[in-house]
Parts: C-alpha cells; structure tokens; sequence
C-alpha cells in the first residue's frame, strides 16, 4: 500500500515563526504536491514537485516555499506564518503519468495565533 | 485556467437509495483525466473514481459510476444503494494531460454527502 505519512496532524504556532511541514512517501513517486484546503473553497495547489530539487509553483505560493532534497520527502515551509495561513495542508504524491492516482496524507491542520 | 464546479455544497440520500452528485468543468482542451475523490472524516483523500476524457464509456467501480458528458463538460458520480460509510465530502478534480506550468490537480470546492439511516 502507498503510504504518505505528514509529520503532525496537528500544529499551532505564533505569528512571524518559521513553520516547517514534512511530508514523506514510500512509494518512489516522481511526483509530489502540497495543497490547502479551506471550507467552501476546496483544495488549491500551493507547489509541485516533479523530481528531486523541482519545484513548479500551484496557484496559491505566495507566503510559502518548498524543499526536496531527497525523492522520498517534499517540506512546505512558512516564512514567516500569519494568521490567514491558519488552514489544512494536505501532501500528495503520484507517479508521472498524468491519469495517476494521487495519493494524499491524512492532512495537518495548522493554527496560527 | 480550467476551472471545476460544484453546485451542490450538500445533499442527503436515504440510505439504500441512489444519489448523484454534480460536477461541471471549463476547459480549453480535448484531452485530460477526470476524477472523483472522497474525504471521510478521517480526512483521508480516497480516489473513487477516474475517467479518460478520449474515451466515451462511462467508469464504473463497483456501485459507483460517472455520467460523463464531454460536450458539456459534466461529470457527475451517481452511488447506488447508499451506504452509511458513504458519508464524507467529494470532490470532483481535473487534470490536463498537456501540463506545463503548475500541474496538478484542480478540485471544485466540494460536496458533502449525508446518508440518512
């Protein structure tokens, strides 16, 4: 069974903090994503990652940066966390082909206060 | 951009009945992959059900299925004989076969199924 695995299903931290979320899969997919996902406006893509060191901007990056060092594991990082990042962050991974399943984390949910 | 639309922010079906959930989509593209995924309260993402936009029969899976409907761009999932462990919040999602640029998928905003017992 693929697994991706998100290091925290639960996470508050203050305002103006550096806030790393990890996420890690055990399946050798290419290709890994991180969304948000807010009540009333579903998932939107924050950054995807296609290999190893790439990273392709999703539709909401502003406030947001990403890590992958390793094929395994893809990290969003919050700069500087603000209290309109409180959400739901959910990771996702596949292979390449383009009819792929997506694969997701059980999602942290982070409060900034 | 493609866009996907959920009218339907919820509905409720009696259990063992059939219930067809909604979903249309904007494109500019012939070709892309449609799919439907599930969130229980468990927050769990499960894909129900995919479909490739070349080929014109209708993806089954199990007692679920798709009412795709290119011209149209629709494409709506119908459960049959409702089960309790249905329950959750689906989301309809579009991915381009072409890429490029962000790439991955796009997700309407969601419906949340009640099943009544």
């Amino acid at each position: 069974d693929v697994k991706v695995t998100q290091s925290s299903r639960y996470l508050v931290k203050r305002t103006g903090e550096k806030v790393f979320l990890e996420c890690v899969q055990d399946m050798d997919h290419e290709n890994m994503f991180w969304y948000r996902q807010d009540p009333g406006l579903g998932l939107r893509l924050i950054y995807f990652s296609y290999d190893v060191k790439m990273k392709e901007k999703g539709d909401i990056p502003e406030g947001y940066s990403v890590s992958r060092e390793k094929k395994e594991r893809f990290s969003l990082i919050l700069e500087s966390a603000s209290t309109n990042q409180t959400s739901m962050y959910l990771c996702a991974s596949s292979l390449v082909p383009r009819g792929s399943e997506a694969f997701f984390g059980q999602g942290t949910r982070l409060t900034v206060v | 951009a493609q866009t996907v639309t959920q009218s339907q922010p919820e509905m409720s079906v009696q259990e063992a009945e059939t219930v067809t959930l909604s979903c249309t989509y904007d494109t500019s593209e012939s070709d892309y992959y449609l799919f439907w995924y599930k969130q229980p309260p468990s927050r769990q993402m499960i894909l129900v059900i995919r479909q490739e936009a070349y080929k014109q029969q209708n993806a089954t899976e199990n007692r679920f299925s798709v009412n795709f409907q290119k011209a149209a761009k629709s494409f709506s999932l119908k459960i049959s004989d409702s089960q309790l462990g249905d329950a959750a919040m689906y989301f309809c999602a579009y991915r381009s076969v072409s890429g490029g640029g962000a790439d991955g998928l796009t997700f309407g905003k969601g419906t949340h199924l009640i099943i009544q017992p």
